[in-house]
């Protein structure tokens, strides 16, 4: 199975500041990407979808560049409540691939009063 | 808002024994998936199920699993044969046929502990 790489971290940032998470996947042929929430011992959670044209929800921007095989994500005004793993997933999308998830290891995100 | 549910939310079994974890997915959803994660670890895909059969399964999950649809809401994973590296969490996940499929919402998992 192809890779998702992520900078596992931690990041360690105060309120209010902007930080950036970067991901980058090996197989080209991937069709749809994700950014994932994780909290502590808890499921994934759909945070948002990344499409190449790039795409804003609030205080979050996912960013997606094909041609390089990279993926971003920038949480600007952090809140304490963004402390959690944000995940890279990536998927195939073929039909016959089952819609399986593909998923980074994850980049830990801790937010300081 | 529908969610996944699973349960147990958290088993303990001998190694050697079999254990069967459930999901009810979201009523509407017709694709339905298992991943675990390994503490420490990234969630790695089992398999997905749609149609009544397997479209697609990882190296993980060998002969020893096997996964079911015994009725119109349950979806099982049965381990035949448990071993100490099957301790996980194991996560149950749903999505809907015509709407962005690969949108999947996960269930909030089963922590199995093998000893």
């Amino acid at each position: 199975r192809k890779e998702v790489e992520q900078d596992p971290g931690p990041f360690n940032v105060p309120e209010g500041a902007t930080v950036a998470f970067n991901c980058t996947y090996s197989n080209s042929a991937s069709q749809s990407f994700f950014w994932y929430r994780q909290d502590c011992r808890k499921e994934p959670k759909l945070l948002m979808s990344v499409y190449s044209s790039g795409n804003e929800d609030g205080r979050f921007t996912a960013q997606l560049n094909r041609a390089s095989q990279y993926i971003s994500l920038l949480i600007r005004d952090s809140k304490l409540s963004d402390s959690a793993t944000y995940l890279c997933v990536v998927n195939n999308g073929a039909e016959n691939s089952g819609y399986a998830l593909n998923f980074g290891k994850g980049t830990s995100l801790l937010v300081t009063p | 808002e529908p969610e996944v549910t699973q349960t147990p939310s958290h088993q303990v079994t001998q190694m050697g024994q079999e254990v069967i974890l459930r999901c009810v997915p979201i009523s509407n959803h017709l694709y339905f998936y298992w991943y675990r994660q390994i503490l420490g670890q990234k969630v790695e895909f089992l398999v997905s199920f749609y149609n009544n059969e397997i479209s697609e399964k990882s190296e993980i999950f060998d002969d020893q699993f096997s996964v079911e649809r015994p009725d119109g809401s349950n979806f099982t994973l049965k381990i035949r044969s448990t071993k100490l590296e099957d301790s996980a969490m194991y996560f149950c996940a749903s999505s809907e046929l015509f709407r962005a499929p690969e949108t999947q919402y996960f269930g909030p998992g089963t922590r199995l502990l093998v000893l």
